[in-house]
């Protein structure tokens, strides 16, 4: 069975600042996708990266990028110059890429960006 | 170029009570997962939906139910409402064909059980 670990409840980190929020996960699937979504206070689920299992390099989208270390079963996300808008939820997922679509989360991280 | 929307947007309900939630999947999407994200915890998959069957299901009794149609969209149901189905309904749209490609979420239907 897939399982996501966040172990971080909440994080605080200071406008333009950046800031890694951990994921760790553990499966038996050969070939898996992680990904990472944001969920504001308003409920909405927002894409932000993803990284395939086979992929070489670490993914990067923006001023997100993910820090995979496929040994050590980590997927952190880290965002740079924090913004005042960041300040929201973030999950972790993943689901195997030889199956059906299920997605797998973790219980989340609170993140908040102070001026 | 509409994503996923999801009606209605909030419901409250009591307890033993039936619910149906409504789910427009992206367009170019013919997948439908709905998932169950409980106050403070990370959403729980409840079962998928593709051509018109469920074709893989969490940890869910079969008081959940879902429907697919034949324009893509989905309905959830949930029969004999308890007081722990209290949560934000996501409905997630995918591609099949495309594995690689991030499930796309609605903003979800708060369900108050009272």
């Amino acid at each position: 069975a897939q399982k996501i670990t966040q172990t971080q409840p909440g994080m605080f980190v200071q406008e333009k600042e950046a800031v890694t929020l951990d994921c760790t996960y553990d499966t038996s699937d050969p070939s898996y996708g992680l990904f990472w979504y944001k969920q504001p206070s308003s409920g909405e689920m927002i894409f932000l990266i993803y990284q395939g299992s086979y992929d070489q390099q670490n993914a990067t989208e923006g001023r997100y990028s993910l820090n995979f270390q496929k040994a050590r079963k980590s997927a952190n996300l880290v965002i740079s110059a924090s913004q005042l808008g960041d300040s929201a939820m973030y999950f972790c997922a993943m689901r195997d890429l030889g199956g059906f679509q299920k997605l797998v989360f973790g219980t989340g991280t609170r993140l908040l960006v102070s001026p | 170029d509409a994503g996923v929307t999801q009606s209605p947007t909030h419901l409250i309900k009591t307890r033993g009570q039936q619910v149906t939630l409504r789910c427009s999947p992206k367009s170019g999407h013919d997948t439908v997962s709905w998932y169950q994200q409980a106050l403070g915890q990370g959403p729980q998959f409840i079962f998928q939906y593709y051509e018109e069957e469920e074709r893989q299901r969490g940890n869910f009794p079969d008081r959940f139910s879902g429907h697919q149609f034949p324009n893509y969209s989905s309905e959830l149901n949930v029969n004999a409402l308890l007081l722990g189905d209290s949560a934000l309904y996501l409905c997630a749209s995918s591609l099949d064909s495309d594995v690689n490609q991030p499930q796309h979420f609605g903003d979800g239907t708060r369900l108050s059980i009272l």
